[in-house]
C-alpha cells in the first residue's frame, strides 16, 4: 500500500484566496482525520470520519474551514477566504475500525498564505 | 481532564548515549498510549504502542516504552542512540472509547556527534 497520500506537499497562496488540500487514505481504513500543525498549538486535531460521516468538527477553528469526505478513498479541506494566521502544516491520517492500530499518517500538505 | 503530557521540549544526546524521553498521562482509566516520531519534513511515524498486558513494549528501530500504572507514565527509552534518532517524538493518549487520538507537545531530540 502507498499510504495515506496528500497533495499537494506545498501550497503557497496569497491571502483571500480558495486553498483546497486533497487526502487519499490506506484502502480499507474506515476512519480519517484532518490535523493542523503549528510552532505555536502543536497537533490540533481539525475534523474526522467514520465511514465517509463527518464524527467530530470541533476542531474546526472557523467557517472558513471545511472538509469534506465524498467517498471512501478521498477526503478534501477547503479554506475560503485563506488568511495568513492560516499557514501549516496539515497531516491528514486514516485508520482501521480498530483504533487500537494507531493512525498511519501522511506527509503532509505545507500551506502557506501570503 | 484527559490529556498527555511532556515536560521536555528539547533534549541533547550524545551519539551511542542512552535516551529516555518522558510522558505523562491524565486519565481515570488506563489509556491507549502511543509513541510517534516526526523527522524533519515528514509525517508521523508509528514507533510503538500500550493498550494493556506486559508493561514493557518494544517498538521500531530499537524503541521501547514502559508504562508505569502508578506514576502515569509512559516513558520511552532507548538504549543507544544514533544520529539518525534526531527528530520529533510525540506521546499520544486515546480513552477506551476509541475516540480521537490526542498528542502532546512532543520532545525534540537532538544527537551531538
Amino acid at each position: 500500500d502507498a499510504g495515506v497520500i496528500q497533495s499537494p506537499r506545498h501550497e503557497v497562496t496569497e491571502m483571500g484566496q480558495e486553498v483546497t488540500l486533497r487526502c487519499k487514505p490506506i484502502s480499507g481504513h474506515n476512519s480519517l482525520f484532518w490535523y493542523r500543525q503549528t510552532m505555536m498549538r502543536g497537533l490540533e486535531l481539525l475534523i474526522y470520519f467514520n465511514n465517509n460521516v463527518p464524527i467530530d468538527d470541533s476542531g474546526m477553528p472557523e467557517d472558513r474551514f471545511s472538509a469534506k469526505m465524498p467517498n471512501a478513498s478521498f477526503s478534501t479541506l477547503k479554506i475560503q477566504p485563506s488568511e495568513p494566521r492560516d499557514s501549516a502544516v496539515y497531516f491528514c491520517a486514516s485508520s482501521s475500525s480498530d483504533r487500537r492500530d494507531g493512525y498511519t499518517f501522511g506527509s503532509g500538505t505545507r500551506l502557506t498564505v501570503v | 481532564a484527559q490529556s498527555v503530557t511532556q515536560p521536555d521540549i528539547h533534549i541533547t544526546v550524545s551519539e551511542g548515549a542512552s535516551l529516555e524521553l518522558r510522558c505523562n498521562y491524565s486519565y481515570g482509566a488506563t489509556p491507549y498510549l502511543f509513541w510517534y516520531v516526526q523527522s524533519p519534513g515528514q509525517g508521523l511515524q508509528l514507533l510503538l504502542k500500550y493498550f494493556s498486558g506486559d508493561t514493557l513494549v518494544q517498538g521500531i528501530k530499537g524503541f521501547e516504552a514502559e508504562f508505569k500504572r502508578s506514576q502515569s507514565s509512559f516513558n520511552l527509552r532507548k538504549p543507544s542512540v544514533h544520529w539518525s534518532d534526531a527528530a520529533e517524538y510525540f506521546c499520544a493518549f486515546m480513552n477506551t472509547g476509541f475516540q480521537k487520538l490526542v498528542f502532546g507537545t512532543g520532545t525534540r531530540l537532538l544527537v551531538s556527534p
